[in-house]
Order: structure tokens, then C-alpha cells, then sequence
């Protein structure tokens, strides 16, 4: 069973509109989050991380962490037609961190 | 400034043949070293992790193996291809646990 879901599988909004990921754990040790960007034909690249209870803004991009429900969320807001990619969570333990676990991904479409 | 380097950028090679992947990072001394294996347009499996040279841990049983004969240097290989080892290679490196994993541009790997 895949440790890390995100919802939805694949999003669509307008240019300037606000796009909601979300992601969740079914491991209770995962407590360290990253959100990822991917665009077509390279690897990822990290956007920004999450460690603790509430939001982080940075830029265009706020993540909100939930560690009771171990639910985490990214909102993009003024959403870019650049920002077309696939998104990743990626969570991690405390402890033997290089142990990554990706999410299954949404796929972003900004329509201009 | 730190840079990663995979080799090659694309492979079509046939049912049963060996197969020998490479990256090379250069700029950061005993960085964690990583191997993840993505299914076209599907989520990133942890292949193998590193955290110092000679010395490889596997995360998933796919019939591939790696190395890590320099501390710049971590290999992907296998003796015989399956079709189901066709997808994209990525070559990923990290400053310690629980930090940003950085990835190369990926090798695409087509068995036919």
C-alpha cells in the first residue's frame, strides 16, 4: 500500500486562478514533508518543505501541515501557465531520513 | 556550486542484455547518494541509497544492483534486462538526512 496519497490525480484552473494539492501519510513516523515539481523530460525539483504544524508561505506557494491527521496541502495561488508540471509530496522519518517516500503525484494544468 | 551529472541521457537496449548506469556529482564531499526508477508519468520509487562509499543499502528487490566505488560516483546495474525495468532513471543526491534531494536530468532506459 502506497505510504504517501495525493489527491487530486490530475487538476486543471485557469491562469490566475488558485490550485489545492493535497497529500497524506498512512505512516505516523513520516514526520518530515517536501513538496516537488517536476516538468516533462527532467528530474524533480524541490519547491519548498514543510516540518512543522501550520503554514509556510513562500512566493505564489503556501504549504499547510496537519501532523495529527498527517495531512499536508499546497496552494498556488495566481497559478502560471509554467507552473503545468507534476507535483510530488515526499515525506521522510526523523530518524534514517534518506529514506524518501514520493507520493503518487498530481498533474497541474494551467490553461491561459 | 554543486553539480550532478547522469549518463547516458537515453538507452534502448534488448530483453537479457546487461545494462551499466552512471552519475557523478561534483562540489560536495560524502553527499547521501540516491537511485529512484519512475514508470512514465507515475510516482518516484526509491531504488538504493547511499551514505558513504562502498556501502549501498537496496529499498526495493526490481533485480538490480548498485555501487558506490567513489565518493563522487554511484552506478546502477544489472546483468539481465527485464521489459519491466523500461522507465526513467534518476540519479538524486542530498547535504544529510532529511534535507533537499537534489536530481540529476535522468536516464531513460527502453527495453525492448
Amino acid at each position: 500500500q502506497q505510504k504517501v496519497q495525493q489527491s487530486p490525480e490530475s487538476l486543471s484552473v485557469p491562469e490566475g486562478g488558485m490550485a489545492s494539492l493535497n497529500c497524506t501519510s498512512s505512516d505516523r513516523n513520516f514526520q518530515y514533508f517536501w513538496w516537488y515539481r517536476q516538468h516533462s523530460g527532467e528530474g524533480p525539483k524541490a519547491l519548498m518543505s514543510i516540518f512543522s504544524d501550520g503554514d509556510k508561505k513562500e512566493g505564489r506557494f503556501t504549504a499547510h501541515l496537519n501532523k495529527a491527521s498527517l495531512h499536508v496541502s499546497l496552494h498556488i495561488r495566481d497559478s502560471q501557465p509554467s507552473d503545468s508540471a507534476l507535483y510530488f509530496c515526499a515525506a521522510s522519518e526523523p530518524t534514517g531520513g534518506y529514506k524518501v517516500v514520493f507520493g503518487s503525484g498530481t498533474r497541474l494544468l494551467v490553461s491561459p | 556550486a554543486q553539480t550532478i551529472h547522469q549518463w547516458p541521457v537515453a538507452e534502448i537496449k534488448a530483453v537479457g542484455s546487461p545494462l551499466s548506469l552512471g552519475c557523478t556529482i561534483k562540489g560536495k564531499s560524502s553527499p547521501n547518494l540516491y537511485w529512484y526508477w519512475q514508470a512514465t508519468g507515475g510516482t518516484l520509487q526509491q531504488l538504493f541509497y547511499s551514505i558513504t562509499v562502498g556501502q549501498v543499502e537496496s529499498v526495493v528487490q526490481l533485480n538490480l544492483s548498485a555501487s558506490r566505488p567513489k565518493d563522487d560516483q554511484f552506478i546502477l546495474s544489472t546483468e539481465k534486462l527485464l521489459l519491466s525495468h523500461s522507465g526513467f532513471y534518476l540519479c538524486a543526491w542530498s547535504r544529510k538526512t532529511n534535507t533537499e534531494v537534489f536530481f540529476g536530468k535522468g536516464t531513460r532506459l527502453t527495453v525492448v
